[in-house]
């Protein structure tokens, strides 16, 4: 199986910082790699599909960027909406496997 | 406007049975594979299964094979998850999500049902 590693498990930003969280699969996944939203008491939202194309109607502060077995997720501005747990997932094998998650909390 | 709703959880003894459902609707149910997601409490994302849109072909996470089996009906438009040998690390809100274009990866997702297994 895949593993999925995310880094930091848990970030501290303020209001307006750019950040970036970092994913890395213990073998190459080419692009198949997804990044998600989640609140606390919600469903996951699907934010970033393919490394780094974005969903619809989510906001263009987000990107992301890599292939193979390195990917970031970048908030270019952060915005009080933003502060939430971030997984990525890998959909390249079954089983398709999360990361551990990195918590974006408030400073 | 596309949409699941899960519905089956509850409390289960270990080593019982419970079968979750998730009913879809505004798109195609046929035409898309669908996926089990789950995360116990305080814990993170943990992939379950998945199924093609056709029902032809199946996948299991390790931690649930044997165990659970995923199947759907595309005449009532609804995904299932039947789960046997139920145990205590099996708890966990469950998650439906239909797949995001052609693809199997979970794009859009419903707001779960709560499987609690404890004596």
């Amino acid at each position: 199986d895949i593993q999925m590693t995310q880094s930091p498990s848990t970030l501290s930003a303020s209001v307006g910082d750019r950040v970036t969280i970092t994913c890395r699969a213990s073998q190459s996944i080419n692009s198949w790699l997804a990044w998600y939203q989640q609140k606390p008491g919600k469903a996951p939202k699907l934010l970033i599909y393919k490394a780094s194309s974005l969903q619809s109607g989510v906001p263009s502060r987000f990107s992301g960027s890599g292939s193979g077995t390195e990917f970031t997720l970048t908030i270019s501005s952060l915005q009080p909406d933003d502060f939430a747990t971030y997984y990525c997932q890998q959909y390249d094998s079954y089983p398709h496997t999360f990361g551990q998650g990195t918590k974006l909390d408030l400073k | 406007e596309v949409q699941v709703v899960e519905s089956g959880g509850g409390l289960v003894q270990p080593g019982g049975s419970l079968r979750l459902s998730c009913a879809a609707s505004g798109f195609t149910f046929s035409n898309y594979a669908m996926s089990w997601v789950r995360q116990a409490p305080g814990k993170g994302l943990e992939w379950v299964s998945a199924i093609r849109d056709s029902g032809s072909t199946t996948y299991y996470a390790d931690s649930v094979k044997g165990r659970f089996t995923i199947s759907r009906d595309n005449s009532k438009n609804t995904l299932y998850l039947q789960m046997n040998s139920l145990r205590a690390e099996d708890t966990a809100v469950y998650y439906c999500a239909r797949a995001y274009g052609s693809g199997s990866l979970p794009g859009y997702w419903g707001q779960g049902t709560l499987v609690t297994v404890s004596s």
